[in-house]
């Protein structure tokens, strides 16, 4: 069964430094999503892209952090410097295009978790 | 602006005993409404879907789903729990939003059952 990859699994960093994840979509799959995961909360979308265009970064916080999808497969999500308060899980998913049945079913990988100190 | 809403954080049960979590969405369009499950250390995956039709939705391991339009609800149940089940549970709900489904998720419902 295809999956979402996703590296690295963990991540520890110290506060001001920069982090980058890295997720590939199960093939096929034109919409790519980021979302960010606290304890205990329900996963907040961070950005869509479209191919390798950004459809909502309405909840990024752009002035830390960054998202690429250059060639409309893989991705990258940045955050540079990290905060003690963006620990969480980092989730990546992919779906289908369009908005006809069975395109809004997301399918997510493991996830990245980052412990920022 | 869109949002869900989980009415429990925490649920403890019994084996055998019945679920039902609640989830209310608000958003005045069409939607597509999902539960997804995270077992413990791994990944959230798809539990049940709810597109168009039967408002009430089979999905695997003996959960279903209601949409009850009227109410903005999508509850989901089981007649009875196996220690195998304990994990959280999200609702979600789906909508086209500049031509592009967009997923929000509710806070989570933890399920603990007690064997």
């Amino acid at each position: 069964e295809a999956e979402v990859a996703q590296s690295p699994r963990y991540k520890i960093t110290e506060k001001s430094q920069a982090v980058a994840f890295w997720c590939d979509p199960i093939s096929g799959h034109a919409t790519l999503y980021w979302y960010r995961q606290i304890l205990g909360q329900g996963p907040e979308l961070l950005v869509q892209f479209q191919d390798e265009s950004v459809v909502d970064d309405s909840q990024l916080p752009k002035d830390r952090f960054s998202a690429e999808r250059l060639k409309g497969v893989d991705s990258t999500l940045k955050i540079q410097p990290a905060e003690l308060g963006d620990s969480a899980m980092y989730l990546c998913a992919s779906s289908l295009r369009g908005a006809g049945p069975n395109t809004g079913e997301l399918f997510f990988g493991e996830g990245s978790r980052l412990t920022v100190l | 602006a869109q949002s869900v809403s989980q009415h429990n954080h925490h649920v403890i049960l019994s084996e055998a005993a019945s679920l039902e979590l609640g989830c209310n969405y608000s958003y005045g369009g069409t939607v597509n409404l999902f539960w997804y499950v995270q077992y413990p250390g791994q990944h959230l995956q798809l539990l049940l879907k709810y597109f168009s039709g039967d408002p009430l939705v089979k999905g695997i391991k003996g959960f279903e789903a209601e949409f009850i339009k009227s109410k903005f609800s999508f509850n989901l149940r089981k007649p009875s729990v196996q220690w195998s089940d304990t994990a959280e549970y999200f609702c979600a709900v789906s909508s086209l939003s500049g031509g592009y489904n967009k997923l929000i998720f509710g806070a989570g419902t933890r399920l603990a059952v007690h064997p």
